[in-house]
């Protein structure tokens, strides 16, 4: 059974700082996604990553994709308020993990 | 362009009883996807029709099936509903394996 594990569960910090989430699983996947969800909505695709070793930016974050293919990073750069949410990872397109939830303290 | 419908926004619901939700894709997409996000678990992966056929099916009991329709829209049928069965239940839809893009789900409530 293919899993992803994602850590922390839990983040709150002040708007201005950095943050790093992670995606970790012992399989390797063709593909990977990073969503973010907002209550009330479903998740919304930020980036999908396909090549070992693949760093995408899309603004203030960073996405990494390790070089084995089996774990991700979500790299928040001056964290703002508007970046609150939910951000799960996604293998293959339907393997979740149980996600992220960032609260971004103005 | 319309994004993914899903109705009905809420659905409450006893133990022992039926629940259909039902789930429009975007205008074009032929693959349609179901997850069950409770609380806790995170998003698991319930079915995927394309085309009008199951293409696969995740870790759930038979209790749990669905169909999808001639225009692509689809039903997500839960029998013999239990209280764990409370979640938010949320669909996808995409043209074959290319981007998936949810609704806003429904939320079933089993008391």
């Amino acid at each position: 059974t293919q899993l992803l594990e994602q850590s922390p569960q839990f983040l709150s910090i002040q708007e201005g700082e950095n943050l790093t989430v992670y995606c970790n699983s012992s399989s390797v996947f063709s593909s990977l996604q990073w969503y973010r969800q907002e209550p009330g909505e479903g998740p919304v695709l930020l980036v999908t990553v396909v090549t070992g070793g693949e760093v995408k930016k899309l603004k203030r974050l960073t996405f990494q994709f390790g070089d084995a293919r089996k774990d991700s990073s979500l790299h928040i750069t001056a964290a703002q308020p508007g970046d609150t949410g939910l951000y799960l990872c996604g293998g293959d397109k339907i393997i979740f993990g149980k996600g992220t939830r960032l609260h971004i303290l103005p | 362009e319309a994004g993914v419908t899903q109705s009905p926004t809420h659905l409450i619901k006893t133990r022992g009883q039926q629940a259909t939700l039902r789930c429009s894709p975007i205008s074009g997409h032929t693959s349609v996807y179901w997850y069950q996000q409770a609380l806790g678990l995170g998003l698991q992966f319930l079915l995927w029709y394309d085309e009008g056929e199951e293409r696969n099916r995740g870790n759930f009991p038979p209790r749990f099936s669905g169909r999808q329709f001639p225009n692509y829209s689809s039903e997500l049928n839960v029998n013999a509903l239990e209280l764990e069965d409370s979640a938010l239940y949320l669909c996808a839809s995409s043209f074959w394996l290319q981007q998936q893009y949810f609704g806003a789900g429904t939320r079933l409530s089993v008391l």
